[in-house]
């Protein structure tokens, strides 16, 4: 168990143009949705944490305006990355902690998405 | 507080052992050790939350020493699908709702 699905798992698009990427937890409900970015061989840089009907806490230095967050239900979280430009191609990968692991904070990830701006 | 992990890259050849070490300069609550393939996402490998608890899955194992504050990761009689990225996660003291913070990785290479 624990599946956690990610679409697109490409996308390239032209600057200036917003890309929504959904992240779902299949098989279980998640209290809590984190969106990481990765570059190229580097380590995971957390983005933000979504908890389902509330609004996202975003970590320093991300554009809360530039990299909406909607965590809908306990199953789906959005990300938008809106008026896209180069520097935003990245690997954009959610990861989702399980309900009821309170002790353990399991997180799941999703297949990533690579977003490539032209 | 980002975690530290060492070495930053190892080469084995097919059967041969591996550490691969996570330090904090901060109390961790719990580590968590993910394995990373080229292009794809983090696969969850396993958690470790006392001090002392050791885990254990096929050949690959970890410890996790809270007083030292740092885990680390054994790969045993290592294979080709061993080779991959391989990443420490940490939760600090405060719990088990806080958010994991990554090292930069450990880069593994398994040859025939």
């Amino acid at each position: 168990g624990a599946v956690v699905s990610q679409h697109p798992s490409r996308v390239i698009c032209k600057s200036g143009t917003s890309v929504k990427i959904e992240c779902r937890s299949l098989d279980f409900q998640a209290t809590t949705m984190f969106w990481y970015r990765q570059f190229p061989k580097k380590s995971l840089m957390l983005m933000a944490t979504s908890n389902e009907g509330s609004k996202a806490t975003y970590e320093q230095g991300v554009e809360k305006d530039k990299f909406l967050i909607n965590h809908a239900s306990l199953t789906l979280s959005t990300l938008t990355v809106t008026s896209a430009h180069p520097e935003d191609s990245s690997f954009y990968i959610c990861s989702a902690r399980r309900r009821g692991t309170l002790l353990y904070n399991e997180q799941f990830f999703g297949p990533g998405t690579r977003l490539t701006v032209l | 507080q980002q975690p530290v992990q060492s070495p930053q890259a190892v080469i084995l050849r097919e059967g041969e052992d591996a550490v691969i070490n996570c330090s904090s300069s901060k109390a961790l609550y719990s580590v968590h050790w993910y394995r990373q393939k080229h292009g794809e996402a983090p696969v969850f490998l396993m958690i470790l939350l006392k001090g002392g608890e050791q885990k254990g899955h096929d050949k690959i194992s970890a410890s996790f020493n809270e007083k030292k504050q740092q885990s680390s990761l054994y790969l045993t009689a290592s294979q080709l699908s061993y080779s991959g990225t391989y990443f420490c996660g940490t939760l600090l003291g405060g719990g088990s709702q806080g958010n994991l913070i990554f090292g930069k990785g450990t880069k593994l290479s398994v040859k025939p």
